[in-house]
C-alpha cells in the first residue's frame, strides 16, 4: 500500500546503546522529515532531508544522526541514547515545502530509554 | 519563550458547540499558517492552512490569521464527537518554509 511506514512502532531499549528508527514512503517525496513529539513541546523538527544525499539539522538535532542513500528511506540513529530521547518519534515526507503539499506523517515510534 | 504558544487544555465540550483553538506567535516572519488534527496514536494530519493573513472556510471549520496581532484561530461549527483529537498549529516563514514549527497542541474531547 502506498503511503509512509515507521519501524518498529515500539522500542525499548538502555542508555548507551545504538538504536536506530526506519521510515519508508511509497510516494517518491523529494522532502523527508524527522520530528519528535513531547509533552509540553509539541512536535519540534529534528532533521529533515530535501533529496537523496542532502541533508539538513532542524530544531533539536544534537545526539541523532540521519542519511539517505535511497528517496524512499530516511532512518533516524541515536548513537549513544540517553534518558532525555525518551519520546514519540514521526517520520513525515512531501512533494515541496509549500502548505499545499503537506507533509503526511506516519504513525509514529514510541521510544523508551531505560 | 517559544516561538509558538498555545493552550494545551484538555477542552471539553458538548457535541453541536463551537469551538475555538487559538495560538500566539512571536517571529514575524511567519508566513504559513497551518492547522494539524493528530488522533490518538496516530500521526497529525493537515486540516487547513493559509498563507498570510485573512479567513479561510472548508466545511464546518473556519481558519483565522491575524498577524497584526501574531494570533490565529481555528473554529469548528456544529462539533461531533469525532472532532475530538489534539489540534496542533503549526506556521514557518516563506524562506525556509520546510522548517514547520508547531504549538504543543490542545486536546479537544467532544462529549455526546
Amino acid at each position: 500500500d502506498a503511503g509512509i511506514t515507521q519501524s518498529p512502532r515500539y522500542k525499548i531499549t538502555e542508555t548507551g546503546r545504538q538504536v536506530t528508527l526506519m521510515c519508508h514512503q511509497t510516494w517518491s517525496h523529494s522532502y523527508m522529515f524527522w520530528y519528535r513529539q513531547d509533552l509540553g513541546h509539541g512536535l519540534r523538527l529534528i532533521y529533515y532531508s530535501a533529496a537523496a544525499d542532502i541533508t539538513d539539522k532542524g530544531e533539536v538535532p544534537d545526539g541523532y544522526v540521519v542519511s539517505r542513500s535511497k528517496t524512499e528511506n530516511f532512518p533516524l540513529t541515536l548513537e549513544s541514547a540517553t534518558r532525555s530521547q525518551t519520546s514519540v518519534y514521526f517520520c513525515a515526507s512531501s512533494s515541496s515545502v509549500t502548505p499545499n503539499q503537506p507533509q503526511h506523517f506516519g504513525d509514529g515510534t514510541r521510544l523508551s530509554i531505560l | 519563550q517559544k516561538e509558538v504558544e498555545q493552550d494545551p487544555g484538555p477542552l471539553s465540550v458538548p457535541e453541536g458547540a463551537i469551538v475555538s483553538l487559538n495560538c500566539t506567535y512571536s517571529n514575524s516572519a511567519f508566513q504559513y499558517f497551518m492547522w494539524y488534527r493528530q488522533y490518538s496514536r496516530k500521526g497529525p494530519e493537515l486540516l487547513m492552512y493559509t498563507y498570510s493573513s485573512g479567513n479561510k472556510e472548508d466545511g464546518r471549520f473556519t481558519a483565522q490569521v491575524d498577524k497584526s496581532s501574531k494570533y490565529i484561530s481555528l473554529f469548528i461549527r456544529d462539533s461531533q464527537p469525532s472532532d475530538s483529537a489534539t489540534y496542533l498549529c503549526a506556521m514557518s516563514p516563506l524562506q525556509g518554509a520546510q522548517k514547520l514549527v508547531f504549538g504543543q497542541g490542545t486536546r479537544l474531547t467532544i462529549n455526546p
